[in-house]
Order: structure tokens, then sequence, then C-alpha cells
């Protein structure tokens, strides 16, 4: 399996803009890109997924280098309700999602 | 998107019992999985649960210890069996997969306490 790496955490002050990095330079071409964010004590939740082109949803952004060896999930303005822990993922759609350990994000008010 | 929902949301276990844990999807999903959660970890994959076939296991977890059923397109449950307390963790069914679908959706979890 494709593997990523993210810090293990990272703070950010209330309402402004964060950027959680991700590398998987061992990315196949036939993966896809997941972001999960898990809040406490609550299931993951979907965030966003993409291939190549940057995608962005009512959640947030995510900008994929050109080689596609690592990417950025951006939360525009980010709340205190935003402070979980976020994983990002390789795999298709009929993939298992296979969670890290993730990047926990505090959100400081 | 679908809705999940999982019975019991907790519950308080002596050892050496089993416990089954009830997955309900609000309408009908091809893949269905199976999550561990130990308290401040990650969630480790147990199993892939279609339906009509036996389910698929991780490494690491065994068809005697977590039997699981997957009867129809909505439902599935996971037996945690003969229990100690190292399977005190939440445990959380996953929906979603198949051609096109790229998004799984989670329940709310099981917490299990073992003692």
């Amino acid at each position: 399996d494709a593997k990523t790496t993210q810090p293990n955490s990272m703070e950010s002050n209330e309402e402004e803009p964060v950027h959680l990095p991700c590398n998987h330079s061992t990315i196949s071409g036939t993966d896809y890109i997941h972001w999960y964010r898990q809040l406490p004590s609550q299931g993951p939740e979907y965030v966003i997924h993409g291939l190549t082109s940057n995608v962005n949803n009512r959640m947030a952004s995510l900008a994929i280098a050109e080689d596609r060896k690592s990417s950025t999930l951006i939360l525009h303005r980010a709340t205190l309700r935003d402070a979980a822990v976020y994983y990002c993922i390789l795999g298709t759609s009929y993939d298992k999602v296979i969670f890290g350990p993730g990047t926990s994000l505090s959100v400081i008010p | 998107s679908a809705v999940i929902s999982q019975k019991p949301s907790r519950d308080i276990c002596q050892r050496g019992t089993s416990l089954t844990i009830q997955c309900q999807v609000d309408s009908q999903v091809t893949m269905m999985f199976w999550y561990r959660q130990q308290p401040g970890q990650s969630l480790t994959l147990i199993a892939t649960a279609n339906q009509g076939s036996e389910a698929t296991y991780e490494s690491g977890f065994v068809i005697d210890k977590f039997p699981i059923s997957r009867p129809n397109l909505t439902f599935s449950t996971l037996t945690v069996s003969n229990m100690s307390p190292e399977d005190s963790s939440i445990y959380l069914c996953s929906v979603g997969g198949g051609e096109g679908y790229y998004e799984q959706y989670f329940g709310p979890g099981t917490r299990l306490t073992v003692t």
C-alpha cells in the first residue's frame, strides 16, 4: 500500500487559514488522495478527495502538487470546530480505507 | 451520503463473554467495513464485509475472535468473542467503496470496556 507522511500535530489560530501537508512520494497513477477528519468522540468524516487537479468543496480545498508526490489540505478560516485529527489517505474507489496516525490540529481561540 | 447507526453505543462487559455490535445503514450498500480504535490510537481495519460472501479479515484478526455477519445490503454485525481487557476499544462500522464511490461514511462507534 502506498504510504503517506503527515506531521503529528499542528496549531492554528482561530479565523486564520490552515495548511495541512501530506507527502506521498510512492503514489501510483490510479491512487486518489483522500482526506478524512475525526472530531473528538465521533467517527471519521469525509472531507475531500482529488486525483490531479486542485479541488474545492464547502469544507476545504485540496491542492495537489504537479508531480502528485505531495498535497495540502487547506481550511480557509479555522474555527474551534475544526479541531480534529486529519488523515491523508491514498486509494481508489474500490479500496478499503487504511488510516495512518494523521495530524492532530489544535485551534487556538 | 449514508446515515449509519450502531447498537449499542457503549457497553461494559466481563472478560470471557461475547458482545455483538449491530450496524444499520439507511440505504443499500455493497461494501461495509469494521474498524477498531484503541484508546489514543488511530483506526485499524478489522475486516471487509460484502453481502453474500465471507468477510475478509486483515492481518492480526481472525474469524473465531471477530465473527461477522452480513445478511443483507443494509445490515451487519460484528461479534467480539471471549473478551479480554485488551479488547476495550471503540468499534466502528463504515460503508462505501465500489465503482465511482470515493467516500466512506462512518458510524458513531460502540465504546466497549472489558473488566
